[in-house]
């Protein structure tokens, strides 16, 4: 157990509905990341997260936002879903800002249907 | 931007000896790192290299030489609950790992 935890671990949908994503981080760590994986791409790195700022930016559709709150979880917001949103979603989360260790959750599988 | 490049698959026998290796070419490079991820699960961590040479760790190893933009990782003794994918991920910037597609290594009895 990393110590990340992610809600829910699966959600299905339908196209153009909006869906909300959680992570929790590890006690203690103020960075969060957001990566999307899909069955024909590796791990992308969508966002990334560092004391409630924003630090990082990847390759995240403007369909998608995320959030850190002052409690240091984080929420990812997929709007208009498209069937090629269909994927897993996994937030990691370490102690600072840059080149940490990254501990990842298990993981949100979205199914869009 | 960046280009990351790994075997695709591996086989490899128990007990036996296995070398992942990974090139990548990326902008502010500040170290690489190594996961493992079995199927639908998590990445975990495995290594992390700023400085050229070995790191090792157990039966798990890794090299790296950032003038050549080469790493490998290296599993001895290997053992069936290690086949999954291996990803090798350059830190870009401090901030983003960039995964490659993965190593999927299969271990045979």
């Amino acid at each position: 157990d990393s110590g990340v935890t992610q809600t829910p671990k699966h959600l299905i949908t339908a196209t153009g509905q909006r869906v909300t994503l959680r992570c929790s981080p590890r006690s203690g760590d103020l960075s969060v990341y957001w990566y999307q994986q899909s069955l024909d791409q590796g791990l992308q790195f969508l966002i990334q997260y560092y004391n409630g700022e924003e630090r990082a930016k990847g390759n995240i559709l403007e369909r998608f936002s995320a959030q850190q709150f002052p409690d240091l979880h984080s929420e990812l917001n997929l709007s208009s879903l498209e069937l090629g949103d269909s994927a897993l979603y996994f937030c990691a989360s370490s102690p600072r800002d840059t080149t940490n260790i990254q501990y990842f959750g298990a993981g949100t599988r979205l199914s869009v249907l | 931007g960046q280009n990351i490049d790994q075997p695709t698959e591996m086989t490899a026998t128990e007990g036996a000896i296995v070398q992942i290796n990974c090139t990548y070419q990326t902008s502010g490079f500040n170290g690489l790192f190594w996961y493992q991820q079995h199927a639908g699960e998590a990445p975990t961590f495995l290594s992390y290299n700023v400085l050229d040479g070995l790191e090792e760790k157990g039966r798990f190893s890794s090299f790296l030489s950032r003038s050549k933009g080469y790493s490998y990782l290296l599993l001895k003794e290997l053992q069936m609950k290690d086949s999954a994918s291996y990803l090798c991920a350059p830190l870009q910037n401090g901030y983003a790992l960039n995964f490659g597609k993965g190593t999927s290594l299969l271990v045979t009895p």
